[in-house]
Protein backbone atom coordinates (compact mmCIF):
# COMPACT_ATOMS: atom_id res chain seq x y z
CA UNK A 1 0.00 0.00 0.00
CA UNK A 2 1.57 3.75 -1.00
CA UNK A 3 0.93 6.62 0.80
CA UNK A 4 0.99 9.94 -0.64
CA UNK A 5 1.38 13.26 1.54
CA UNK A 6 0.41 16.57 0.32
CA UNK A 7 1.90 18.82 0.68
CA UNK A 8 6.05 17.62 0.62
CA UNK A 9 6.20 21.33 2.75
CA UNK A 10 4.62 24.24 3.75
CA UNK A 11 5.32 27.49 5.29
CA UNK A 12 3.23 29.52 8.06
CA UNK A 13 2.91 31.60 10.58
CA UNK A 14 2.27 31.60 14.19
CA UNK A 15 -1.21 31.13 14.52
CA UNK A 16 -2.26 29.85 10.90
CA UNK A 17 -4.69 27.06 10.42
CA UNK A 18 -2.74 24.11 8.72
CA UNK A 19 -3.95 20.99 6.73
CA UNK A 20 -2.26 18.00 5.55
CA UNK A 21 -3.84 15.59 3.53
CA UNK A 22 -2.77 11.63 2.94
CA UNK A 23 -3.88 9.40 0.21
CA UNK A 24 -3.53 5.76 0.55
CA UNK A 25 -3.47 3.39 -3.03
CA UNK A 26 -6.20 1.43 -1.85
CA UNK A 27 -8.94 1.51 1.15
CA UNK A 28 -7.45 1.25 4.75
CA UNK A 29 -10.23 1.60 6.62
CA UNK A 30 -9.64 4.01 9.45
CA UNK A 31 -6.00 2.11 10.04
CA UNK A 32 -4.11 5.50 9.71
CA UNK A 33 -2.20 7.40 12.30
CA UNK A 34 0.16 10.09 12.13
CA UNK A 35 3.34 11.14 13.47
CA UNK A 36 5.33 14.73 14.32
CA UNK A 37 9.34 14.26 14.09
CA UNK A 38 11.29 17.30 15.09
CA UNK A 39 15.53 17.23 13.69
CA UNK A 40 17.39 14.48 15.62
CA UNK A 41 14.40 13.18 17.05
CA UNK A 42 12.55 9.72 17.35
CA UNK A 43 8.56 10.48 15.44
CA UNK A 44 6.15 11.20 18.13
CA UNK A 45 2.40 9.89 17.77
CA UNK A 46 0.38 11.89 17.42
CA UNK A 47 -2.76 10.63 16.09
CA UNK A 48 -4.09 7.03 15.93
CA UNK A 49 -7.14 5.37 14.06
CA UNK A 50 -7.51 8.52 11.79
CA UNK A 51 -8.91 10.75 14.79
CA UNK A 52 -8.02 9.68 18.02
CA UNK A 53 -5.65 11.85 19.66
CA UNK A 54 -3.21 10.52 21.59
CA UNK A 55 -2.79 11.59 26.06
CA UNK A 56 -0.91 14.69 26.44
CA UNK A 57 -1.06 15.47 22.81
CA UNK A 58 -2.99 19.34 22.54
CA UNK A 59 -6.38 19.37 21.27
CA UNK A 60 -5.41 22.04 18.07
CA UNK A 61 -4.13 18.81 16.27
CA UNK A 62 -7.17 17.10 14.64
CA UNK A 63 -7.16 14.07 12.43
CA UNK A 64 -9.97 12.96 10.09
CA UNK A 65 -11.00 10.42 6.94
CA UNK A 66 -11.56 7.14 6.44
CA UNK A 67 -10.78 4.83 3.22
CA UNK A 68 -8.12 6.20 1.14
CA UNK A 69 -8.12 9.99 2.22
CA UNK A 70 -7.13 11.61 5.57
CA UNK A 71 -6.08 14.88 7.00
CA UNK A 72 -4.07 15.95 9.71
CA UNK A 73 -5.32 19.49 10.78
CA UNK A 74 -3.38 22.14 13.19
CA UNK A 75 -5.99 24.71 14.38
CA UNK A 76 -3.70 27.32 15.41
CA UNK A 77 -0.19 26.78 14.82
CA UNK A 78 2.52 27.11 17.81
CA UNK A 79 6.00 27.68 17.48
CA UNK A 80 6.94 24.04 18.60
CA UNK A 81 5.02 22.49 16.28
CA UNK A 82 7.40 23.50 13.27
CA UNK A 83 8.29 19.64 12.40
CA UNK A 84 8.00 16.60 9.94
CA UNK A 85 4.93 14.94 9.87
CA UNK A 86 4.28 11.74 8.47
CA UNK A 87 1.11 9.37 7.99
CA UNK A 88 1.26 5.74 8.47
CA UNK A 89 -1.29 2.84 7.67
CA UNK A 90 -1.66 0.25 9.65
CA UNK A 91 -3.66 -2.30 7.95
CA UNK A 92 -2.03 -4.57 5.78
CA UNK A 93 -0.72 -7.69 7.03
CA UNK A 94 3.28 -6.95 5.21
CA UNK A 95 4.13 -4.36 7.39
CA UNK A 96 3.92 -0.28 8.05
CA UNK A 97 3.90 1.79 5.28
CA UNK A 98 4.66 5.62 5.68
CA UNK A 99 3.99 8.65 4.01
CA UNK A 100 6.86 10.56 2.03
CA UNK A 101 6.50 13.53 5.02
CA UNK A 102 5.09 16.93 5.26
CA UNK A 103 7.76 20.13 6.64
CA UNK A 104 6.37 22.70 8.14
CA UNK A 105 8.94 25.40 7.91
CA UNK A 106 8.27 28.82 9.74
CA UNK A 107 7.20 31.61 7.27
CA UNK B 1 8.49 4.81 32.65
CA UNK B 2 8.69 3.61 29.72
CA UNK B 3 12.09 3.76 28.24
CA UNK B 4 13.61 2.25 25.21
CA UNK B 5 17.21 2.96 25.47
CA UNK B 6 19.48 2.02 21.92
CA UNK B 7 23.14 1.53 21.63
CA UNK B 8 25.38 4.12 20.18
CA UNK B 9 26.58 5.52 17.00
CA UNK B 10 28.32 2.79 14.70
CA UNK B 11 30.73 3.51 11.90
CA UNK B 12 31.53 0.57 9.59
CA UNK B 13 33.23 -0.31 6.27
CA UNK B 14 31.19 -1.80 3.58
CA UNK B 15 30.55 -5.56 3.65
CA UNK B 16 31.07 -5.33 7.40
CA UNK B 17 27.79 -6.04 9.81
CA UNK B 18 26.20 -3.74 12.63
CA UNK B 19 24.13 -4.97 15.57
CA UNK B 20 22.02 -2.68 17.10
CA UNK B 21 20.75 -3.18 20.75
CA UNK B 22 17.33 -1.49 21.87
CA UNK B 23 17.39 -2.24 25.73
CA UNK B 24 13.58 -1.79 27.37
CA UNK B 25 12.80 -0.13 30.85
CA UNK B 26 9.42 0.44 33.24
CA UNK B 27 7.21 -2.49 31.55
CA UNK B 28 6.85 -6.07 30.94
CA UNK B 29 9.40 -6.34 28.11
CA UNK B 30 7.65 -9.77 26.57
CA UNK B 31 4.19 -8.20 26.84
CA UNK B 32 4.72 -5.87 23.76
CA UNK B 33 5.95 -6.00 20.21
CA UNK B 34 8.76 -4.24 19.16
CA UNK B 35 9.54 -2.87 15.72
CA UNK B 36 12.37 -1.31 13.65
CA UNK B 37 12.45 1.59 11.69
CA UNK B 38 15.45 3.05 10.06
CA UNK B 39 15.70 7.04 8.21
CA UNK B 40 18.23 7.22 5.89
CA UNK B 41 19.74 10.93 6.29
CA UNK B 42 17.19 13.51 5.09
CA UNK B 43 14.38 10.99 4.03
CA UNK B 44 11.31 9.52 5.48
CA UNK B 45 11.04 6.55 7.52
CA UNK B 46 10.99 2.76 6.66
CA UNK B 47 9.41 0.09 8.51
CA UNK B 48 11.92 -3.16 8.67
CA UNK B 49 10.03 -5.30 10.54
CA UNK B 50 8.98 -6.38 14.17
CA UNK B 51 9.42 -9.13 16.99
CA UNK B 52 7.38 -10.68 19.65
CA UNK B 53 9.52 -10.25 22.52
CA UNK B 54 7.85 -12.96 24.37
CA UNK B 55 8.26 -15.72 21.09
CA UNK B 56 11.02 -14.42 19.56
CA UNK B 57 9.06 -14.78 16.62
CA UNK B 58 9.40 -11.95 14.00
CA UNK B 59 7.82 -10.47 10.43
CA UNK B 60 10.10 -8.63 7.78
CA UNK B 61 9.61 -6.57 5.34
CA UNK B 62 9.89 -8.38 1.90
CA UNK B 63 13.18 -6.24 1.21
CA UNK B 64 14.93 -7.37 4.35
CA UNK B 65 13.53 -10.84 4.42
CA UNK B 66 16.69 -12.65 4.57
CA UNK B 67 19.16 -9.93 5.24
CA UNK B 68 17.87 -8.99 8.57
CA UNK B 69 17.60 -10.84 11.78
CA UNK B 70 15.72 -9.48 14.94
CA UNK B 71 16.18 -11.21 18.18
CA UNK B 72 16.37 -10.57 21.89
CA UNK B 73 17.60 -11.30 25.11
CA UNK B 74 14.48 -11.71 27.64
CA UNK B 75 17.07 -11.70 30.58
CA UNK B 76 17.99 -8.90 29.76
CA UNK B 77 15.14 -7.14 28.38
CA UNK B 78 17.02 -6.08 25.20
CA UNK B 79 16.26 -6.75 21.77
CA UNK B 80 18.97 -6.98 18.64
CA UNK B 81 18.75 -6.03 15.16
CA UNK B 82 21.32 -7.42 12.85
CA UNK B 83 22.18 -5.77 9.39
CA UNK B 84 25.01 -8.13 7.67
CA UNK B 85 27.06 -7.26 4.48
CA UNK B 86 26.86 -3.54 4.98
CA UNK B 87 26.75 -0.78 1.92
CA UNK B 88 26.19 2.99 1.65
CA UNK B 89 22.85 2.54 1.36
CA UNK B 90 22.45 0.94 4.53
CA UNK B 91 23.89 4.43 5.94
CA UNK B 92 20.86 5.27 8.22
CA UNK B 93 18.97 5.97 11.67
CA UNK B 94 17.71 3.25 12.93
CA UNK B 95 14.72 3.15 15.67
CA UNK B 96 13.23 0.85 17.69
CA UNK B 97 9.59 1.19 18.51
CA UNK B 98 7.27 -0.27 20.97
CA UNK B 99 4.38 -1.11 19.37
CA UNK B 100 0.89 -2.99 20.72
CA UNK B 101 0.23 -5.42 23.46
CA UNK B 102 0.47 -8.95 21.99
CA UNK B 103 -2.83 -9.58 22.82
CA UNK B 104 -3.87 -6.57 20.31
CA UNK B 105 -3.18 -6.00 16.52
CA UNK B 106 0.59 -6.34 15.66
CA UNK B 107 0.08 -3.48 12.95
CA UNK B 108 -1.07 -1.17 15.80
CA UNK B 109 1.03 2.20 16.22
CA UNK B 110 4.22 2.78 18.05
CA UNK B 111 3.52 4.78 21.41
CA UNK B 112 7.10 5.09 22.86
CA UNK B 113 10.45 4.47 20.34
CA UNK B 114 14.52 4.54 21.15
CA UNK B 115 16.30 7.59 20.25
CA UNK B 116 17.94 5.99 17.28
CA UNK B 117 21.29 4.38 16.48
CA UNK B 118 23.14 6.13 13.42
CA UNK B 119 24.86 3.81 11.16
CA UNK B 120 27.54 5.42 8.91
CA UNK B 121 28.66 3.25 6.03
CA UNK B 122 31.72 4.07 4.88
CA UNK B 123 34.95 3.27 3.38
Amino acid sequence: IQMTQSPSSLSASVGDRVTITCRASQSISNYLNWYQQKPGKAPKLLVSAASSLQSGIPSRFTGSGSGTDFTLTIRSLQPEDFATYYCQQSYTTHGWTFGQGTKVEIK
Amino acid sequence: QVQLVQSGAEVKKPGASVKVSCKAFGYIFTSYYIHWVRQAPGQGLEWMGVINPGRGSTSYHEKFQGRVTMTRDTSANTLYMEVPSLTSEDTAVYYCARGSSIEGRVWDPADYWGQGTLVTVSS
